[in-house]
């Protein structure tokens, strides 16, 4: 069964230093999004991508975060400059669009994570 | 402010048990609702989604409830397993945020032999 797949599984980095976390959506999927969950909290929505750019952005999303495509299969998160409350786990995530239309299905697959120790 | 309300926080069954746990939503405007089991350190997986016209909806052993006017839903987990031991959360999409999803905080469910 098709997957979303996330690398490293996790990731320990000092106070600083800027980390990308990768993910491989689902081959046919079109929409592409970032959330987080800091230990013990809810699970937040970051960013969505589609089509190339950034569809929408929370405001936790500030100028220290970027996303990209660079290939055909990849999706990036790269923080900048790792601050400690960076540390959380973060799920990449991947819809599909209803068919002949830009409107992403309601489903979104998430990857297993990326757990980020900033220290 | 669009937000996400579980209950309880916590809950402890036995193996074979049913339990129910509550989802309140302040979402608007509603586009559907979703609960998702959540291993822990895993990413969360769907078990179901409705939308404002759907009353209810199942997925084996989990039923999920949804009350529209009153922006009230429910899983309800028949025949338990150990397996079910995780953590449920509500999540609800806003009409327009595409997959801007609003998560709860969840309940975590530990179900014992």
């Amino acid at each position: 069964e098709p997957e979303v797949t996330q690398t490293p599984s996790h990731q320990v980095t000092q106070m600083g230093q800027e980390v990308i976390l990768r993910c491989v959506p689902i081959s046919n999927h079109l929409y592409f999004y970032w959330y987080r969950q800091i230990l013990g909290q809810k699970v937040e929505f970051l960013v969505s991508f589609y089509n190339n750019e950034i569809s929408e952005k929370s405001e936790i999303f500030d100028d220290q975060f970027s996303v990209e495509r660079p290939d055909g299969s990849n999706f990036t998160l790269k923080i900048r400059s790792t601050k400690l409350e960076d540390s959380a786990m973060y799920f990449c995530a991947s819809s599909p669009v209803f068919p002949g239309t830009a409107t992403p299905n309601t489903e979104a697959f998430f990857g297993q994570g990326t757990r980020l120790t900033v220290v | 402010k669009n937000q996400v309300e579980q209950s309880p926080q916590s809950l402890i069954i036995l193996e074979g048990k049913n339990c129910t746990l509550q989802c309140n939503y302040t979402v608007s405007p509603f586009s559907n609702l979703r609960w998702y089991k959540q291993d822990t350190g895993r990413g969360p997986v769907s078990l179901t989604i409705m939308t404002f016209s759907e009353n209810t909806k199942s997925n084996g052993r989990y039923t999920a409830t949804l009350d529209a006017d009153t922006k009230q839903s429910s899983l309800h987990i028949t025949a338990s397993q150990l397996s079910d031991s995780a953590s449920y959360i509500c999540v609800v999409s806003a009409r327009g945020g595409y997959n801007k999803l609003i998560f709860g905080a969840g309940t975590r469910l530990a179900v014992h032999p």
